[in-house]
């Protein structure tokens, strides 16, 4: 159990255009998601949390207009990247949680490359 | 706001042999998680610590967080190649988990 999916597993796309990004829990009700990003060799760094229903909150540093974070229901939340650049080049990932002090559980990851 | 640091960067091991990863956080904190990530792949969960001076063992692997609740250290015995990868520990506050830098271990057979 505690399955974590995330669509696409990669992208490529033209400098200035969008990108959504889907994560899904399979198996279970997420009342809070994650999303980190993860650059060549470093480690994950949060970007946001979203908990269902309500606005996501964002870490120091991450841009809200830039990373549009919906968290529509208990197991779909998306990342959508705007007016995307190459420096948004990245290894995304989410995490889903069912309650506060339980395990996040690892999506496995989409690869955005922005030519 | 919370640091999570870790060392080393950069384990090279001879296989069988032993080798440690230690993690120190700037503020005490609720739990400590571990996490092993392939090359390629995403973090994989393999443990929580939650309570002062707690070990736990996991075949070859033995996990220990601190009486101070502010570090912790991952251990692991005889290493193997399947042992390759990069391990992250996590450090819990709040709802928020804050990664360490991870300890990236190659293996020469």
């Amino acid at each position: 159990g505690a399955v974590v999916s995330q669509h696409p597993s990669w992208v490529i796309c033209k400098s200035g255009t969008s990108v959504k990004i889907e994560c899904r829990s399979l198996d279970f009700q997420a009342t809070t998601m994650f999303w980190y990003r993860q650059f060549p060799k470093q480690s994950l760094m949060l970007m946001a949390t979203s908990n269902e229903g309500s606005k996501a909150t964002y870490e120091q540093g991450v841009e809200k207009d830039k990373f549009l974070i919906n968290h529509a229901s208990l197991t779909l939340s998306t990342l959508t990247v705007t007016s995307a650049h190459p420096e948004d080049s990245s290894f995304y990932i989410c995490s889903a949680r069912r309650v506060a002090g339980d395990t996040q559980y690892f999506g496995p990851g989409t690869r955005l490359t922005v030519l | 706001g919370q640091q999570v640091m870790q060392i080393p960067q950069y384990q090279h091991v001879q296989e069988g042999e032993d080798f440690t990863t230690y993690c120190n956080s700037s503020t005490t904190l609720s739990n400590i998680q571990w996490y092993k990530q392939r090359p390629g792949g995403h973090p994989v969960f393999l443990i929580q610590l939650v309570k002062s001076g707690e070990v736990k063992k996991q075949k070859r692997l033995t996990f220990q967080f601190g009486e101070a609740k502010k570090n912790s250290s991952l251990h692991i015995t005889a290493t193997q190649t399947t042992d390759v990868g990069t391990y992250f520990c996590a450090g819990a506050n709040d709802y928020k988990l804050s990664f360490g830098a991870g300890t990236t271990v190659t293996v020469r057979a």
